[in-house]
């Protein structure tokens, strides 16, 4: 299976901080995406990188890609209380395939 | 328009009843997507339509049963569900099911089968 492990599962800080998320996967792949999921709803993507890339910007946002090790970060940077939701990396090794990590549940606190 | 709607946003249903799941989208995509996901959960891959073809299909049971009427429409017929069943059913798109594409999400079907 090409399901991802994230950590932490769960993360709180403050309004302000920081909020740096891991994913793990365990085969090659395509790309490797991170979505957004506000509790019961649809996920909203966030960014792609591609397996070729290693790191790559957008607004707050920081995504780092080390595939010698099947791994992936995300950074969000000056986080507010809106960014609480469920992040989840997706790894997209074939085609039309996405799949989606654990996740991690992230509450920021004003 | 980037939206991917979702019809009905909650069902509840018996074991023995019929009911159809409805994801439309107007964005000219040519993928869609049937995610199941369970709470505490990521989202789980159940079927894949490309060009109105299913592509995919991850071994679902026969009582889950996809339709693609057309290019901007997908139904997810449901017949004897068990508990067990009960799951946010996700609808996503993409402009065409290649690679490095991103997925666009509906805001689900909250289903409970009693």
């Amino acid at each position: 299976s090409q399901q991802g492990e994230e950590d932490p599962q769960a993360l709180s800080i403050q309004e302000g901080e920081n909020a740096t998320m891991n994913c793990s996967y365990k085969t090659s792949i395509n790309n490797l995406q991170w979505y957004r999921q506000n509790s019961g709803r649809g996920l909203v993507h966030l960014i792609l990188i591609r397996s070729n890339e290693r790191e790559k910007h957008s607004g707050r946002l920081r995504v780092t890609l080390d595939t010698s090790k099947k791994s992936s970060s995300l950074l969000i940077t000056a986080s507010r209380a809106a960014d609480t939701a469920s992040y989840f990396c997706a790894a997209s090794g074939g085609y039309q395939k996405v799949t989606f990590g654990t996740g991690t549940k992230l509450q920021v606190i004003p | 328009d980037t939206e991917v709607t979702q019809t009905p946003k909650h069902l509840v249903m018996g074991m023995t009843n019929k009911k159809s799941l409805k994801c439309e989208q107007h964005m000219g995509h040519r993928a869609m997507y049937w995610y199941k996901q369970k709470a505490k959960k990521p989202p789980e891959l159940m079927f894949v339509y490309s060009y109105e073809k299913l592509s995919i299909n991850e071994s679902v049971p026969s009582r889950f049963s996809p339709e693609c009427p057309n290019s901007s429409l997908l139904n997810l017929h449901l017949h004897a569900l068990q508990p067990e069943d009960s799951a946010l059913y996700l609808c996503a798109s993409s402009r065409s099911g290649t690679v490095n594409e991103k997925l666009f999400f509906g805001s689900g079907t909250q289903l409970s089968v009693l």
